[in-house]
């Protein structure tokens, strides 16, 4: 079974980092483009970008580039969303998504970030 | 703001047929495949519809999808109450370094 499994919730002050990771399991790990998607309180999904683990090929949105850094580490089937400097408006759920003939099919099950002082 | 145009709101009674569209541009639906999501409450996006009109495995047949052009459609038939949520078209965007992109999302409402 395709299973993607998120890290749990943070909570963080504004100006610190945070690494958050999405594990993939029941399927070839490398072989799939792992996309990430942003949602905001009571707003719509926005895609940031997307890692191929076999090679970590990257692409960003250009709404996100520069704004985050989007890895992976095949050896542990886990990709990952970091942020250098928090800010408040980061605040938001994420979720990672594996991409499948062009459409997202498996997702995690989201991660919830809050940052507030 | 997203390339991709949806009505924020639709609704019909339980029975109706509800449709729900979405419009982009030629660098987006103009030439690529449109995708459908719905998302329930508290949970992940599911995917309901890809490549325009196929339907993944367990995904009832009273959901459809179309695409004409820089403009797709997704139709409910036979609307449930379970159908109420939010609904997101998507595709790949050749003019925005390959990104991906959701429409503005369109919340459907079972009078």
């Amino acid at each position: 079974e395709v299973q993607l499994v998120q890290s749990g919730a943070e909570v963080k002050k504004p100006g610190k980092s945070l690494k958050i990771s999405c594990k993939g399991s029941g399927y070839s790990f490398s072989t799939y483009w792992i996309g990430w998607v942003r949602q905001m309180p009571g707003k719509g999904l926005e895609w940031m970008g997307i890692i191929y683990p076999g090679d970590s090929e990257t692409r960003y949105s250009p709404s996100f580039q520069g704004q985050v850094t989007i890895s992976a580490d095949k050896s542990i089937s886990t990709a990952y969303l970091q942020w250098s400097s928090l800010k408040a408006s980061d605040t938001a759920v994420y979720y990672c998504a594996r991409l499948d003939t062009r459409a997202y099919y498996y997702w995690g099950q989201g991660t919830l970030v809050t940052v507030s002082s | 703001q997203s390339v991709l145009t949806q009505p924020p709101s639709a609704s019909g009674t339980p029975g109706q047929r509800v449709t729900i569209s979405c419009s982009g541009s030629r660098s987006n639906l103009g030439t690529n495949n449109v995708n459908w999501y719905q998302q329930l409450p508290g949970t992940a996006p599911k995917l309901l519809i890809y490549s325009n009109n196929q339907r993944p495995s367990g995904v009832p047949v009273r959901f459809s999808g179309s695409k004409s052009g820089t403009s797709a459609s997704l139709a409910i038939s036979g609307l449930q109450s379970e159908d109420e949520t939010h609904y997101y078209c998507a595709t790949w965007d050749d003019s925005l370094n390959g990104s991906y992109v959701f429409g503005t999302g369109t919340k459907v409402t079972v009078l």
